[in-house]
């Protein structure tokens, strides 16, 4: 089936140690989207890229950097995880960025990352 | 500053009944919303959306409404059944794509 799939689904690590989290799609989309989520918040978008063309939020921290090598792979890294970055990390993708109908954002099931 | 907003963090309704969810938004130049549901160890799905340009969309058991005078939105579920027991996320999407989500309800529908 397509789909959209994160690794790992639980990640732990310790303060100030690097952290890469992995995105990859099968549905063959030209967006794909970095969203954090704190526990019982609403989903914050990070950044995205569309196709190679890369969009920070503006107040997304630089400690949050991305990759996306090719069509099927998005990467967040963490360069300095903090105690304030533990959060679910939510992986999407839509075909464009139109609204609704096939443009619909797919999401995975997220990795749950953990700063000790 | 919250955008999106879900005033109830919970609800809990009996099988057959009807489920009413809640959002409200503070921005007016928002125009399309969508409401994702989510299960446990499961990414949001997508479950119904609207444009400003209605105030009723319909999609078999679920119905959103929206009221933009008092930039308020609201999805019907009738009837629920157990397996709509999840987290309900209301969102506005930008003209970029950007979601903005509310926090989340999680409905619980009682056999």
């Amino acid at each position: 089936d397509a789909m959209v799939i994160q690794n790992p689904r639980y990640q732990v690590t310790q303060f100030g140690k690097p952290v890469t989290l992995s995105c990859s799609q099968t549905l063959n989309h030209n967006v794909m989207y970095w969203y954090q989520q704190k526990s019982s918040q609403a989903p914050k978008l990070l950044f995205h890229y569309y196709d190679k063309d890369f969009n920070n939020e503006a107040d997304t921290p630089d400690n949050f950097q991305s990759r996306r090598p090719n069509t099927s792979f998005c990467f967040l890294d963490i360069r300095s995880p903090g105690l304030g970055d533990a959060a679910m990390y939510l992986c999407a993708t839509s075909r464009s960025k139109g609204r609704g109908g096939t443009d619909t954002q797919y999401f995975g099931p997220g990795t749950r990352l953990t700063v000790l | 500053d919250q955008q999106v907003k879900q005033n109830s963090p919970s609800l809990s309704v009996q099988e057959g009944r009807i489920s009413i969810l809640n959002c409200d938004y503070t921005n007016s130049m928002f125009d399309y919303f969508l409401w994702y549901k989510k299960y446990p160890a499961e990414g949001p799905t997508f479950l119904i959306s609207i444009s400003s340009i209605k105030d009723k969309n319909e999609d078999g058991r679920f119905t959103v409404f929206l009221n933009k005078s008092a930039k308020h939105l609201s999805l019907h579920i009738v009837p629920s059944q157990p397996g709509d027991s999840a987290v309900y996320f209301c969102a506005s999407e930008g003209n970029t794509g950007k979601l903005i989500f509310g926090q989340g309800t999680t409905l619980q529908v009682k056999p």
